[in-house]
């Protein structure tokens, strides 16, 4: 069973700031993923990767499979980017692909 | 929501009665999977279904049934609810992009149970 960490649990920072928010896993994985879900809202996905890095806008998410880690990053934060940003896993089977695992979540907060 | 429709959107039930949550589909992809998201757990996989007739369990399935007898229709039935199935229900949808990828899912809006 992968074990998802995610740090912080919680962060608050102010409009402009740049954001990191980090991700380890236990075991390895055929990809990674980066899901945003607001307040009372549905779940996006905003990445999948399984090597190097990706960039979509402010967002940019890393990976090192070495060492089982993954980062997102947000550029000139904005009040709107408030969220929890979910980490998860994919492990890939011969059938198919199973199910996420997830990481608890980081509740991120922009003040203007 | 990636054409996937969730219902209902709320529900109050109460224990020892029987649920069930329906998830629509009209992308036509192959695996659907059903997730249970808590305080302090997160989402956590119930069952999922890699075709027609085809299902799986999850992490935390113990509870739950499934069904999938149309490509567009995932059920998860609680045969008898419990309080401790209290929690908003996320159905997702994905297509594989290849040997050894992962795939993206795309979820549904979410159902919250109240089971008193």
């Amino acid at each position: 069973k992968n074990e998802v960490e995610q740090s912080p649990q919680n962060l608050t920072a102010q409009e402009g700031e740049f954001i990191t928010i980090n991700c380890s896993y236990s075991v390895g994985i055929s990809a990674l993923h980066w899901l945003q879900q607001h307040p009372g809202g549905g779940i996006v996905s905003l990445f999948m990767l399984s090597s190097g890095k990706k960039k979509h806008g402010r967002l940019i998410a890393t990976i090192n499979i070495q060492e089982k880690h993954s980062s997102l990053h947000i550029t000139a934060s904005h009040p709107r980017d408030s969220a929890v940003y979910i980490c998860a896993v994919s492990m890939y089977s011969g059938g198919g692909a199973d199910g996420l695992t997830f990481g608890k979540g980081t509740h991120l907060i922009i003040q203007p | 929501d990636a054409g996937i429709t969730q219902s209902p959107r709320h529900k109050v039930t109460e224990t020892g009665t029987p649920v069930t949550l329906r998830c629509h589909q009209t992308e036509n992809h192959r695996y659907m999977y059903w997730y249970r998201q808590d305080p302090g757990h997160g989402l956590r996989l119930i069952h999922y279904s890699y075709v027609v007739k085809d299902t799986d369990k999850g992490e935390v399935s113990d509870g739950y049934s499934v069904s999938r007898s149309k490509t567009e229709d995932f059920l998860l039935t609680l045969e008898s609810a419990t309080s401790s199935q209290t929690s908003v229900y996320f159905c997702a949808i994905s297509e594989s992009v290849g040997t050894g990828w992962g795939n993206i899912q795309y979820f549904g809006a979410g159902t919250r149970l109240s089971v008193l």
